[in-house]
C-alpha cells in the first residue's frame, strides 16, 4: 500500500514570496498532520487536521495555514516567507480518533529553502 | 516540552545489541510509550510502543521498568541501516489527536 506522499520534494522560494505542500495521506487516513524540521529547534508540530476540521495548532505565526479536503488530502501555506522558514516540513498520516496504538506514518517532507 | 530524557549520542558496533535509554519521571498511568526513529533524509517512522508489559517486534523490544519511569529500546543486532536519530515520546491514551512533542532524541552511530 502505498505510504504518505509529499509533493514536491525540493523548493526555493524568494523572501516574501509563499509556498503551498501538498500531502497525500495513506489511503484510509482521516488524520493528516504537519511538522516543521530544522536543525536547531528539531521536530515541531504544526497543526492536525481531522475530517477537514483544525483539531490541533502548534506555536506557528499566522503565516502557516493548513487545510484538507474531503478526499483527505492536505495542503499547508506559509506566506510571507521568512529566511528562517528554510526547513524540512513533514506531513503524516493516520486513522485518527486516537487509539493507544494508532501508528502514525510519515512522509519523505518537503524540502524548502527560503533566499 | 518534551517530557522524556535521552542521551544526545551513542555508539555501538555492528552485530552486536544496542540498548537506548529514556528516563520518563513524570509519566502517568495514561501515557504510552512510543518510540520512532528517522534515518538520514527520511521522515521518522514508528518502531515499537508500550503500556506496562514488554514488548517485541520484528523491528525491536521495549523493556519498561516496573514504575514506568524508565524504559529501554533493544535493537537486539545492530546493522549500518540502524544508524538513525531515536524518538521516545509519550502519548496519552486519552488525546484523540495526533500532536506529537519531539525531544531531541538519540543519534545512534553504528561502527562497522
Amino acid at each position: 500500500k502505498a505510504g504518505v506522499t509529499q509533493t514536491p520534494r525540493y523548493l526555493i522560494k524568494t523572501r516574501g514570496q509563499q509556498v503551498t505542500l501538498s500531502c497525500s495521506p495513506i489511503s484510509g487516513h482521516r488524520s493528516v498532520s504537519w511538522y516543521q524540521q530544522t536543525p536547531g529547534q528539531g521536530l515541531q508540530f504544526l497543526f492536525e487536521y481531522f475530517s477537514e476540521t483544525q483539531r490541533n495548532k502548534g506555536n506557528f505565526p499566522g503565516r502557516f495555514s493548513g487545510r484538507q479536503f474531503s478526499n483527505s488530502r492536505s495542503e499547508m501555506n506559509v506566506s510571507t516567507l521568512e529566511l528562517g522558514d528554510s526547513a524540512l516540513y513533514l506531513c503524516a498520516s493516520s486513522f485518527g480518533g486516537q487509539i493507544s496504538g494508532n501508528t502514525i506514518y510519515f512522509g519523505e517532507g518537503s524540502w524548502l529553502t527560503v533566499v | 516540552d518534551a517530557k522524556t530524557t535521552q542521551p544526545n549520542s551513542m555508539e555501538s558496533n555492528e552485530e552486536e545489541p544496542v540498548h537506548l535509554p529514556c528516563n520518563h519521571s513524570t509519566i502517568s498511568g495514561t501515557d504510552y510509550i512510543h518510540w520512532y526513529r528517522q534515518l538520514p533524509s527520511q521522515g521518522p517512522e514508528y518502531v515499537i510502543h508500550g503500556l506496562t508489559s514488554n514488548v517485541n517486534n520484528r523491528m525491536a523490544s521495549l523493556a519498561i521498568a516496573e514504575d514506568r519511569k524508565s524504559s529501554t529500546l533493544i535493537l537486539h543486532r545492530a546493522t549500518l541501516r540502524d544508524a538513525a536519530v531515536y524518538y521516545c515520546i509519550l502519548r496519552d491514551v486519552r488525546n484523540r489527536d495526533d500532536k506529537i512533542i519531539f525531544g531531541k532524541g538519540t543519534r545512534l552511530h553504528i561502527l562497522p
